[in-house]
């Protein structure tokens, strides 16, 4: 089985201070790792994923994610945040011998940055 | 490209009455899938395809139906709704590819049953 945690249902940042939202997994095997956003009334969106090789992985919007094996970790990250982050963003995770590609998502972290 | 497309947008049925939610995809990905989003809830898939006429059930099935008779449509039914079916439903679709196993969502069904 495969699950994902995302630990904190909202976290709030001022304009321009680095933002980490945080995820946790726990898999059989090698992980495939993803990040979602979701903007009001919108799909989710990819940001990035970590299939394998450098542990620190950058995707769209200036994000990145660190791959932490030893802590089962895929913590979110931008250095400088923009009140347009602001959203919903969910963390998705697969074994890479999982059939048709199922991932399974967490229950989202809402990001609120405030100018 | 399209991407994924779903219609229609929003739609309100009553208690009992069947529809079918369409989902369309135009990357030639093998994959697709039908989830639910409950309010403050994440995705909780409802079935999946791996290519033309091959379908299973996700975590919640009960409810509802899915064919998949191209690569391209996968849409899916819902029989006698029930309030408990209010929902956001997305349709995704990701290929077997290793540089492309995200997963690519449509812009959702707003459901309500009333």
């Amino acid at each position: 089985a495969q699950s994902v945690a995302q630990p904190e249902d909202q976290v709030n940042v001022a304009e321009g201070n680095p933002l980490t939202v945080k995820c946790t997994y726990s898999v059989s095997g090698n992980p495939y790792l993803f990040w979602y956003v979701q903007y009001p009334n919108r799909g989710l969106q990819f940001l990035l994923k970590y299939i394998t090789g450098d542990n620190l992985v950058k995707g769209s919007y200036g994000f990145e994610a660190e791959f932490n094996k030893s802590q089962t970790s895929f913590h979110l990250k931008k250095p400088s945040a923009l009140v347009s982050d602001s959203a919903l963003y969910f963390c998705a995770v697969r074994a890479v011998n999982t059939n048709a590609g199922k991932s399974t998502f967490g229950d989202g972290t809402t990001l609120t940055v405030k100018p | 490209n399209a991407g994924v497309t779903q219609t229609p947008k929003f739609r309100i049925l009553k208690i009992g009455q069947s529809m079918t939610l369409q989902c369309a995809q135009d990357m030639n990905h093998n994959y697709m899938y039908w989830y639910r989003q409950d309010p403050g809830m994440g995705l909780k898939l409802i079935y999946y395809s791996v290519g033309a006429g091959i379908t299973d059930k996700g975590e919640v099935p009960n409810g509802y139906n899915v064919s998949r008779s191209t690569t391209e449509d996968f849409p899916l039914r819902l029989e006698l709704a029930a309030p408990s079916q209010t929902s956001v439903y997305f349709c995704a679709s990701s290929s077997p590819d290793r540089n492309t196993y995200e997963q690519y969502f449509g812009p959702g069904t707003r459901l309500t049953v009333t």
